[in-house]
């Protein structure tokens, strides 16, 4: 079994500010971990996976997260915040074929 | 590169009418299908998925279904929709054979039943 908890369904930061939008799983076995954005009335779009090897992933739009399996924790982190970063953002976890599990979501508010 | 076809984009549908949904993809083969219902604060919720022509998985029990007549295509269908059918509806596709690979996701289609 599998499961995503996001932790704060609404985030709201200033322009310029440090993002932080928190993410801890579940899983029975290795996890594939990945966050998605989500802007309204679209699908969603990959912003960047974690499989295995370096911990300290990268992904678009200058956004970074750190898989940390002591803490089961996949925080997605972003140093300044843009005006276009403004959306909805999913945590999901993979553990195998078909089964992904997301979060409920946050949705991040960026304040000029 | 790959593209994923999402229609229509929005749908407004009487209580009890059919209702079927079209997502086609390009630029793969043989890719695993699903379907996905979007609600409100809820997050993601898996409806079906297909790992190929004919074969459907559903996630859940409701007043939907879904085929996949050809290796591209993936519908979703309803005799008779209810008001809790209302949603954003989107469709996604993913490698077969790479269990770590990322969904594919379409543009959705938010359908509104009256």
């Amino acid at each position: 079994a599998q499961s995503v908890t996001q932790l704060g369904s609404h985030v709201s930061v200033s322009e310029g500010a440090l993002v932080l939008l928190r993410c801890n799983y579940s899983s029975s076995v290795p996890p594939y971990l990945f966050w998605y954005v989500q802007y309204p009335n679209q699908g969603l779009q990959l912003l960047l996976k974690y499989t295995t090897g370096a911990t300290l992933v990268k992904g678009i739009n200058g956004f970074e997260a750190e898989f940390k399996k002591s803490e089961t924790s996949f925080h997605l982190t972003k140093p300044s915040a843009h005006m276009s970063d403004a959306a909805e953002y999913f945590c999901a976890v993979s553990g195998g074929y078909q089964k992904v599990t997301f979060g409920t979501g946050t949705k991040l508010q960026v304040i000029p | 590169s790959q593209t994923i076809h999402q229609w229509p984009a929005t749908l407004v549908q009487p209580v009890g009418s059919p209702l079927s949904l079209e997502c086609t993809v390009e630029g793969t083969s043989n890719p695993n299908l699903y379907w996905y219902r979007q609600a409100a604060g809820r997050g993601l919720q898996l409806l079906f998925y297909s790992v190929g022509i004919g074969q459907i998985s559903s996630e859940v029990p409701q007043n939907l279904s879904a085929s996949r007549p050809q290796d591209r295509q993936f519908i979703l269908s309803s005799k008779k929709l209810l008001l809790s059918d209302s949603g954003f509806y989107l469709c996604a596709w993913s490698v077969i054979s790479a269990e770590n690979s990322p969904l594919h996701f379409g543009n959705g289609t938010r359908l509104t039943v009256t």
